[in-house]
């Protein structure tokens, strides 16, 4: 069960994009549709910001976007706004039946 | 409203026990898949365990054999008990219910703060 890998930290101007990595296996994101994305600011729980590698909840802007090629997951984030700035976490559904974070990826707006 | 809130959170010394509790309400929990995430002091998430609605329950490797998840659905509520605790066990842990099969979702408490330490 090792933990999915992110970057460290990403960063972005204000309006630009970009896009947060999250790569695991052929016994996580590469079996499975079940990889979402989580964002959390210093201080709150966790939000859910997509589900289904690609499904936005409702009330998520959609300028975030999720998509997987292989055992890749990333996650885009378009038209950056300020309140974009906090910490984000992958998980993926694995083939022991068992779920599995990334290690986060704390993204700065410049 | 679904509403989840922990309790039993606490200091303990190396080697003891914590039972927290997870009291669900807005929704069934026996209906319901539930985890357990914690998170280390500056630190990322960390998925600690998931009980099935039928009641099958499943471990992160970090756990398994020292933690148990169980569930009174008279009193709609989740507990961990977690046995032989280690430093490395120092985290706020959050219960919350899943969405199935597909994972944690929208809904988490606010969690408990569990320190190890002598």
């Amino acid at each position: 069960q090792s933990a999915l890998t992110q970057p460290p930290s990403v960063s972005g101007s204000f309006g630009q994009s970009v896009i947060i990595s999250c790569t695991g296996t052929s016994s996580d994101i590469g079996s499975y549709k079940r990889v979402s994305w989580y964002k959390q600011s210093p201080g709150t729980v966790p939000k859910l910001m997509i589900t289904e590698v690609s499904d936005r909840p409702s009330g998520v802007p959609d300028r975030f976007s999720g998509s997987k090629s292989g055992n890749t997951a990333s996650l885009t984030i378009s038209g950056l706004q300020a309140e974009d700035e906090a910490h984000y976490y992958c998980i993926s559904y694995t083939t022991s039946n068992t779920w599995v974070f990334g290690g986060g990826t704390k993204l700065t707006v410049l | 409203e679904v509403q989840l809130v922990e309790s039993g959170g606490g200091l303990i010394q190396p080697g003891g026990s914590l039972r927290l509790s997870c009291a669900a309400s807005g929704f069934i929990v026996r209906y319901s898949y539930m985890s357990w995430i914690r998170q280390a002091p500056g630190k990322g998430l960390e998925w600690v365990s998931l009980m099935h609605s039928g009641g099958t329950t499943y471990y992160a490797d970090s756990v398994r054999g020292r933690f148990t998840v169980s569930r009174d659905d008279s009193e709609s509520t989740m507990y961990l008990q977690m046995n032989n605790l280690r430093p490395e066990d120092t985290a706020v842990y959050y219960c919350a219910r899943d969405r199935g099969l597909l994972g944690p979702g929208p809904n988490w408490g606010q969690g408990t703060l569990v320190t190890v330490s002598s």
